[in-house]
């Protein structure tokens, strides 16, 4: 079963930085891209940005260019979201999903991560 | 930046048709894909390519597509599908992912 699992939900402080993870399983790691969801409380979906972990091939959305990094360990089969200062504008669901399709970076996203909430309060 | 227009809510009663439309200029150009998110639970792949639907995906959701919109059609909509549902294509030049608005399904 092609699985992907996230890191659990998290509270931070605004300054603070965190790095999120998202392990995948059954099947190739390195040969599907992974993105990074955004969804903020009772909004919709937001495209942060995707991860080849086969070269760490890397895009961001303009929107969040400068404001996240995207990363991958493909020894460990498992990609990261990381800020390096949270801001409270940060608090919300972070969905990894993987691309259904290996050959494309563009495609529908299947399965998704189970999400991890994070809640920057000072 | 590239945007993909949904209506913000849709109401029909048991048994009914749901049609959801998604518009964007660079649909004609670029696959559509539609999610099903019920509260608390994240995203799920109903359609994708425009009009295929994954294993495991009931056959009365159908996804078709016609110049700069694409459309989810939902036959015989159960009190269970029930949702925020979410388009997402790409930009014309295939560099940006981009996720529409959603819209919230409401069974009466």
């Amino acid at each position: 079963e092609v699985q992907l699992v996230q890191s659990g939900a998290e509270v931070k402080k605004p300054g603070e930085s965190l790095k999120i993870s998202c392990k995948g399983s059954g099947y190739s790691f390195t040969s599907y891209w992974i993105g990074w969801v955004r969804q903020m409380p009772g909004k919709g979906l937001e495209w942060m940005g995707i991860i080849y972990p086969g070269d760490s091939d890397t895009r961001y959305s303009p929107s969040f260019q400068g404001q996240v990094t995207i990363s991958a360990d493909k020894s460990i089969s498992t990609a990261y979201l990381q800020w390096s200062s949270l801001k409270a504008s940060d608090t919300a669901m972070y969905y990894c999903a993987r691309q259904s399709d290996s050959s494309s970076s563009e495609g529908g996203f299947d399965p998704w991560g189970q999400g991890t909430l994070v809640t920057v309060s000072s | 930046s590239y945007e993909l227009t949904q209506p913000p809510s849709v109401s029909v009663s048991p048994g009914q048709t749901a049609r959801i439309t998604c518009s964007g200029d660079a649909l004609p150009k670029q696959y559509a894909y539609w999610y099903q998110q019920k509260p608390g639970q994240a995203p799920v792949l109903v359609i994708y390519k425009d009009s295929e639907r994954p294993s495991g995906i009931p056959e009365r959701f159908s996804g078709s597509s016609s110049g700069t919109t694409v459309t989810l059609t939902i036959s015989g909509v159960q009190a269970e599908d029930e949702a925020d549902y979410y388009c997402q294509s790409a930009d014309s030049s295939g560099t940006w992912v981009v996720f529409g608005g959603g819209t919230k399904l409401t069974v009466l």
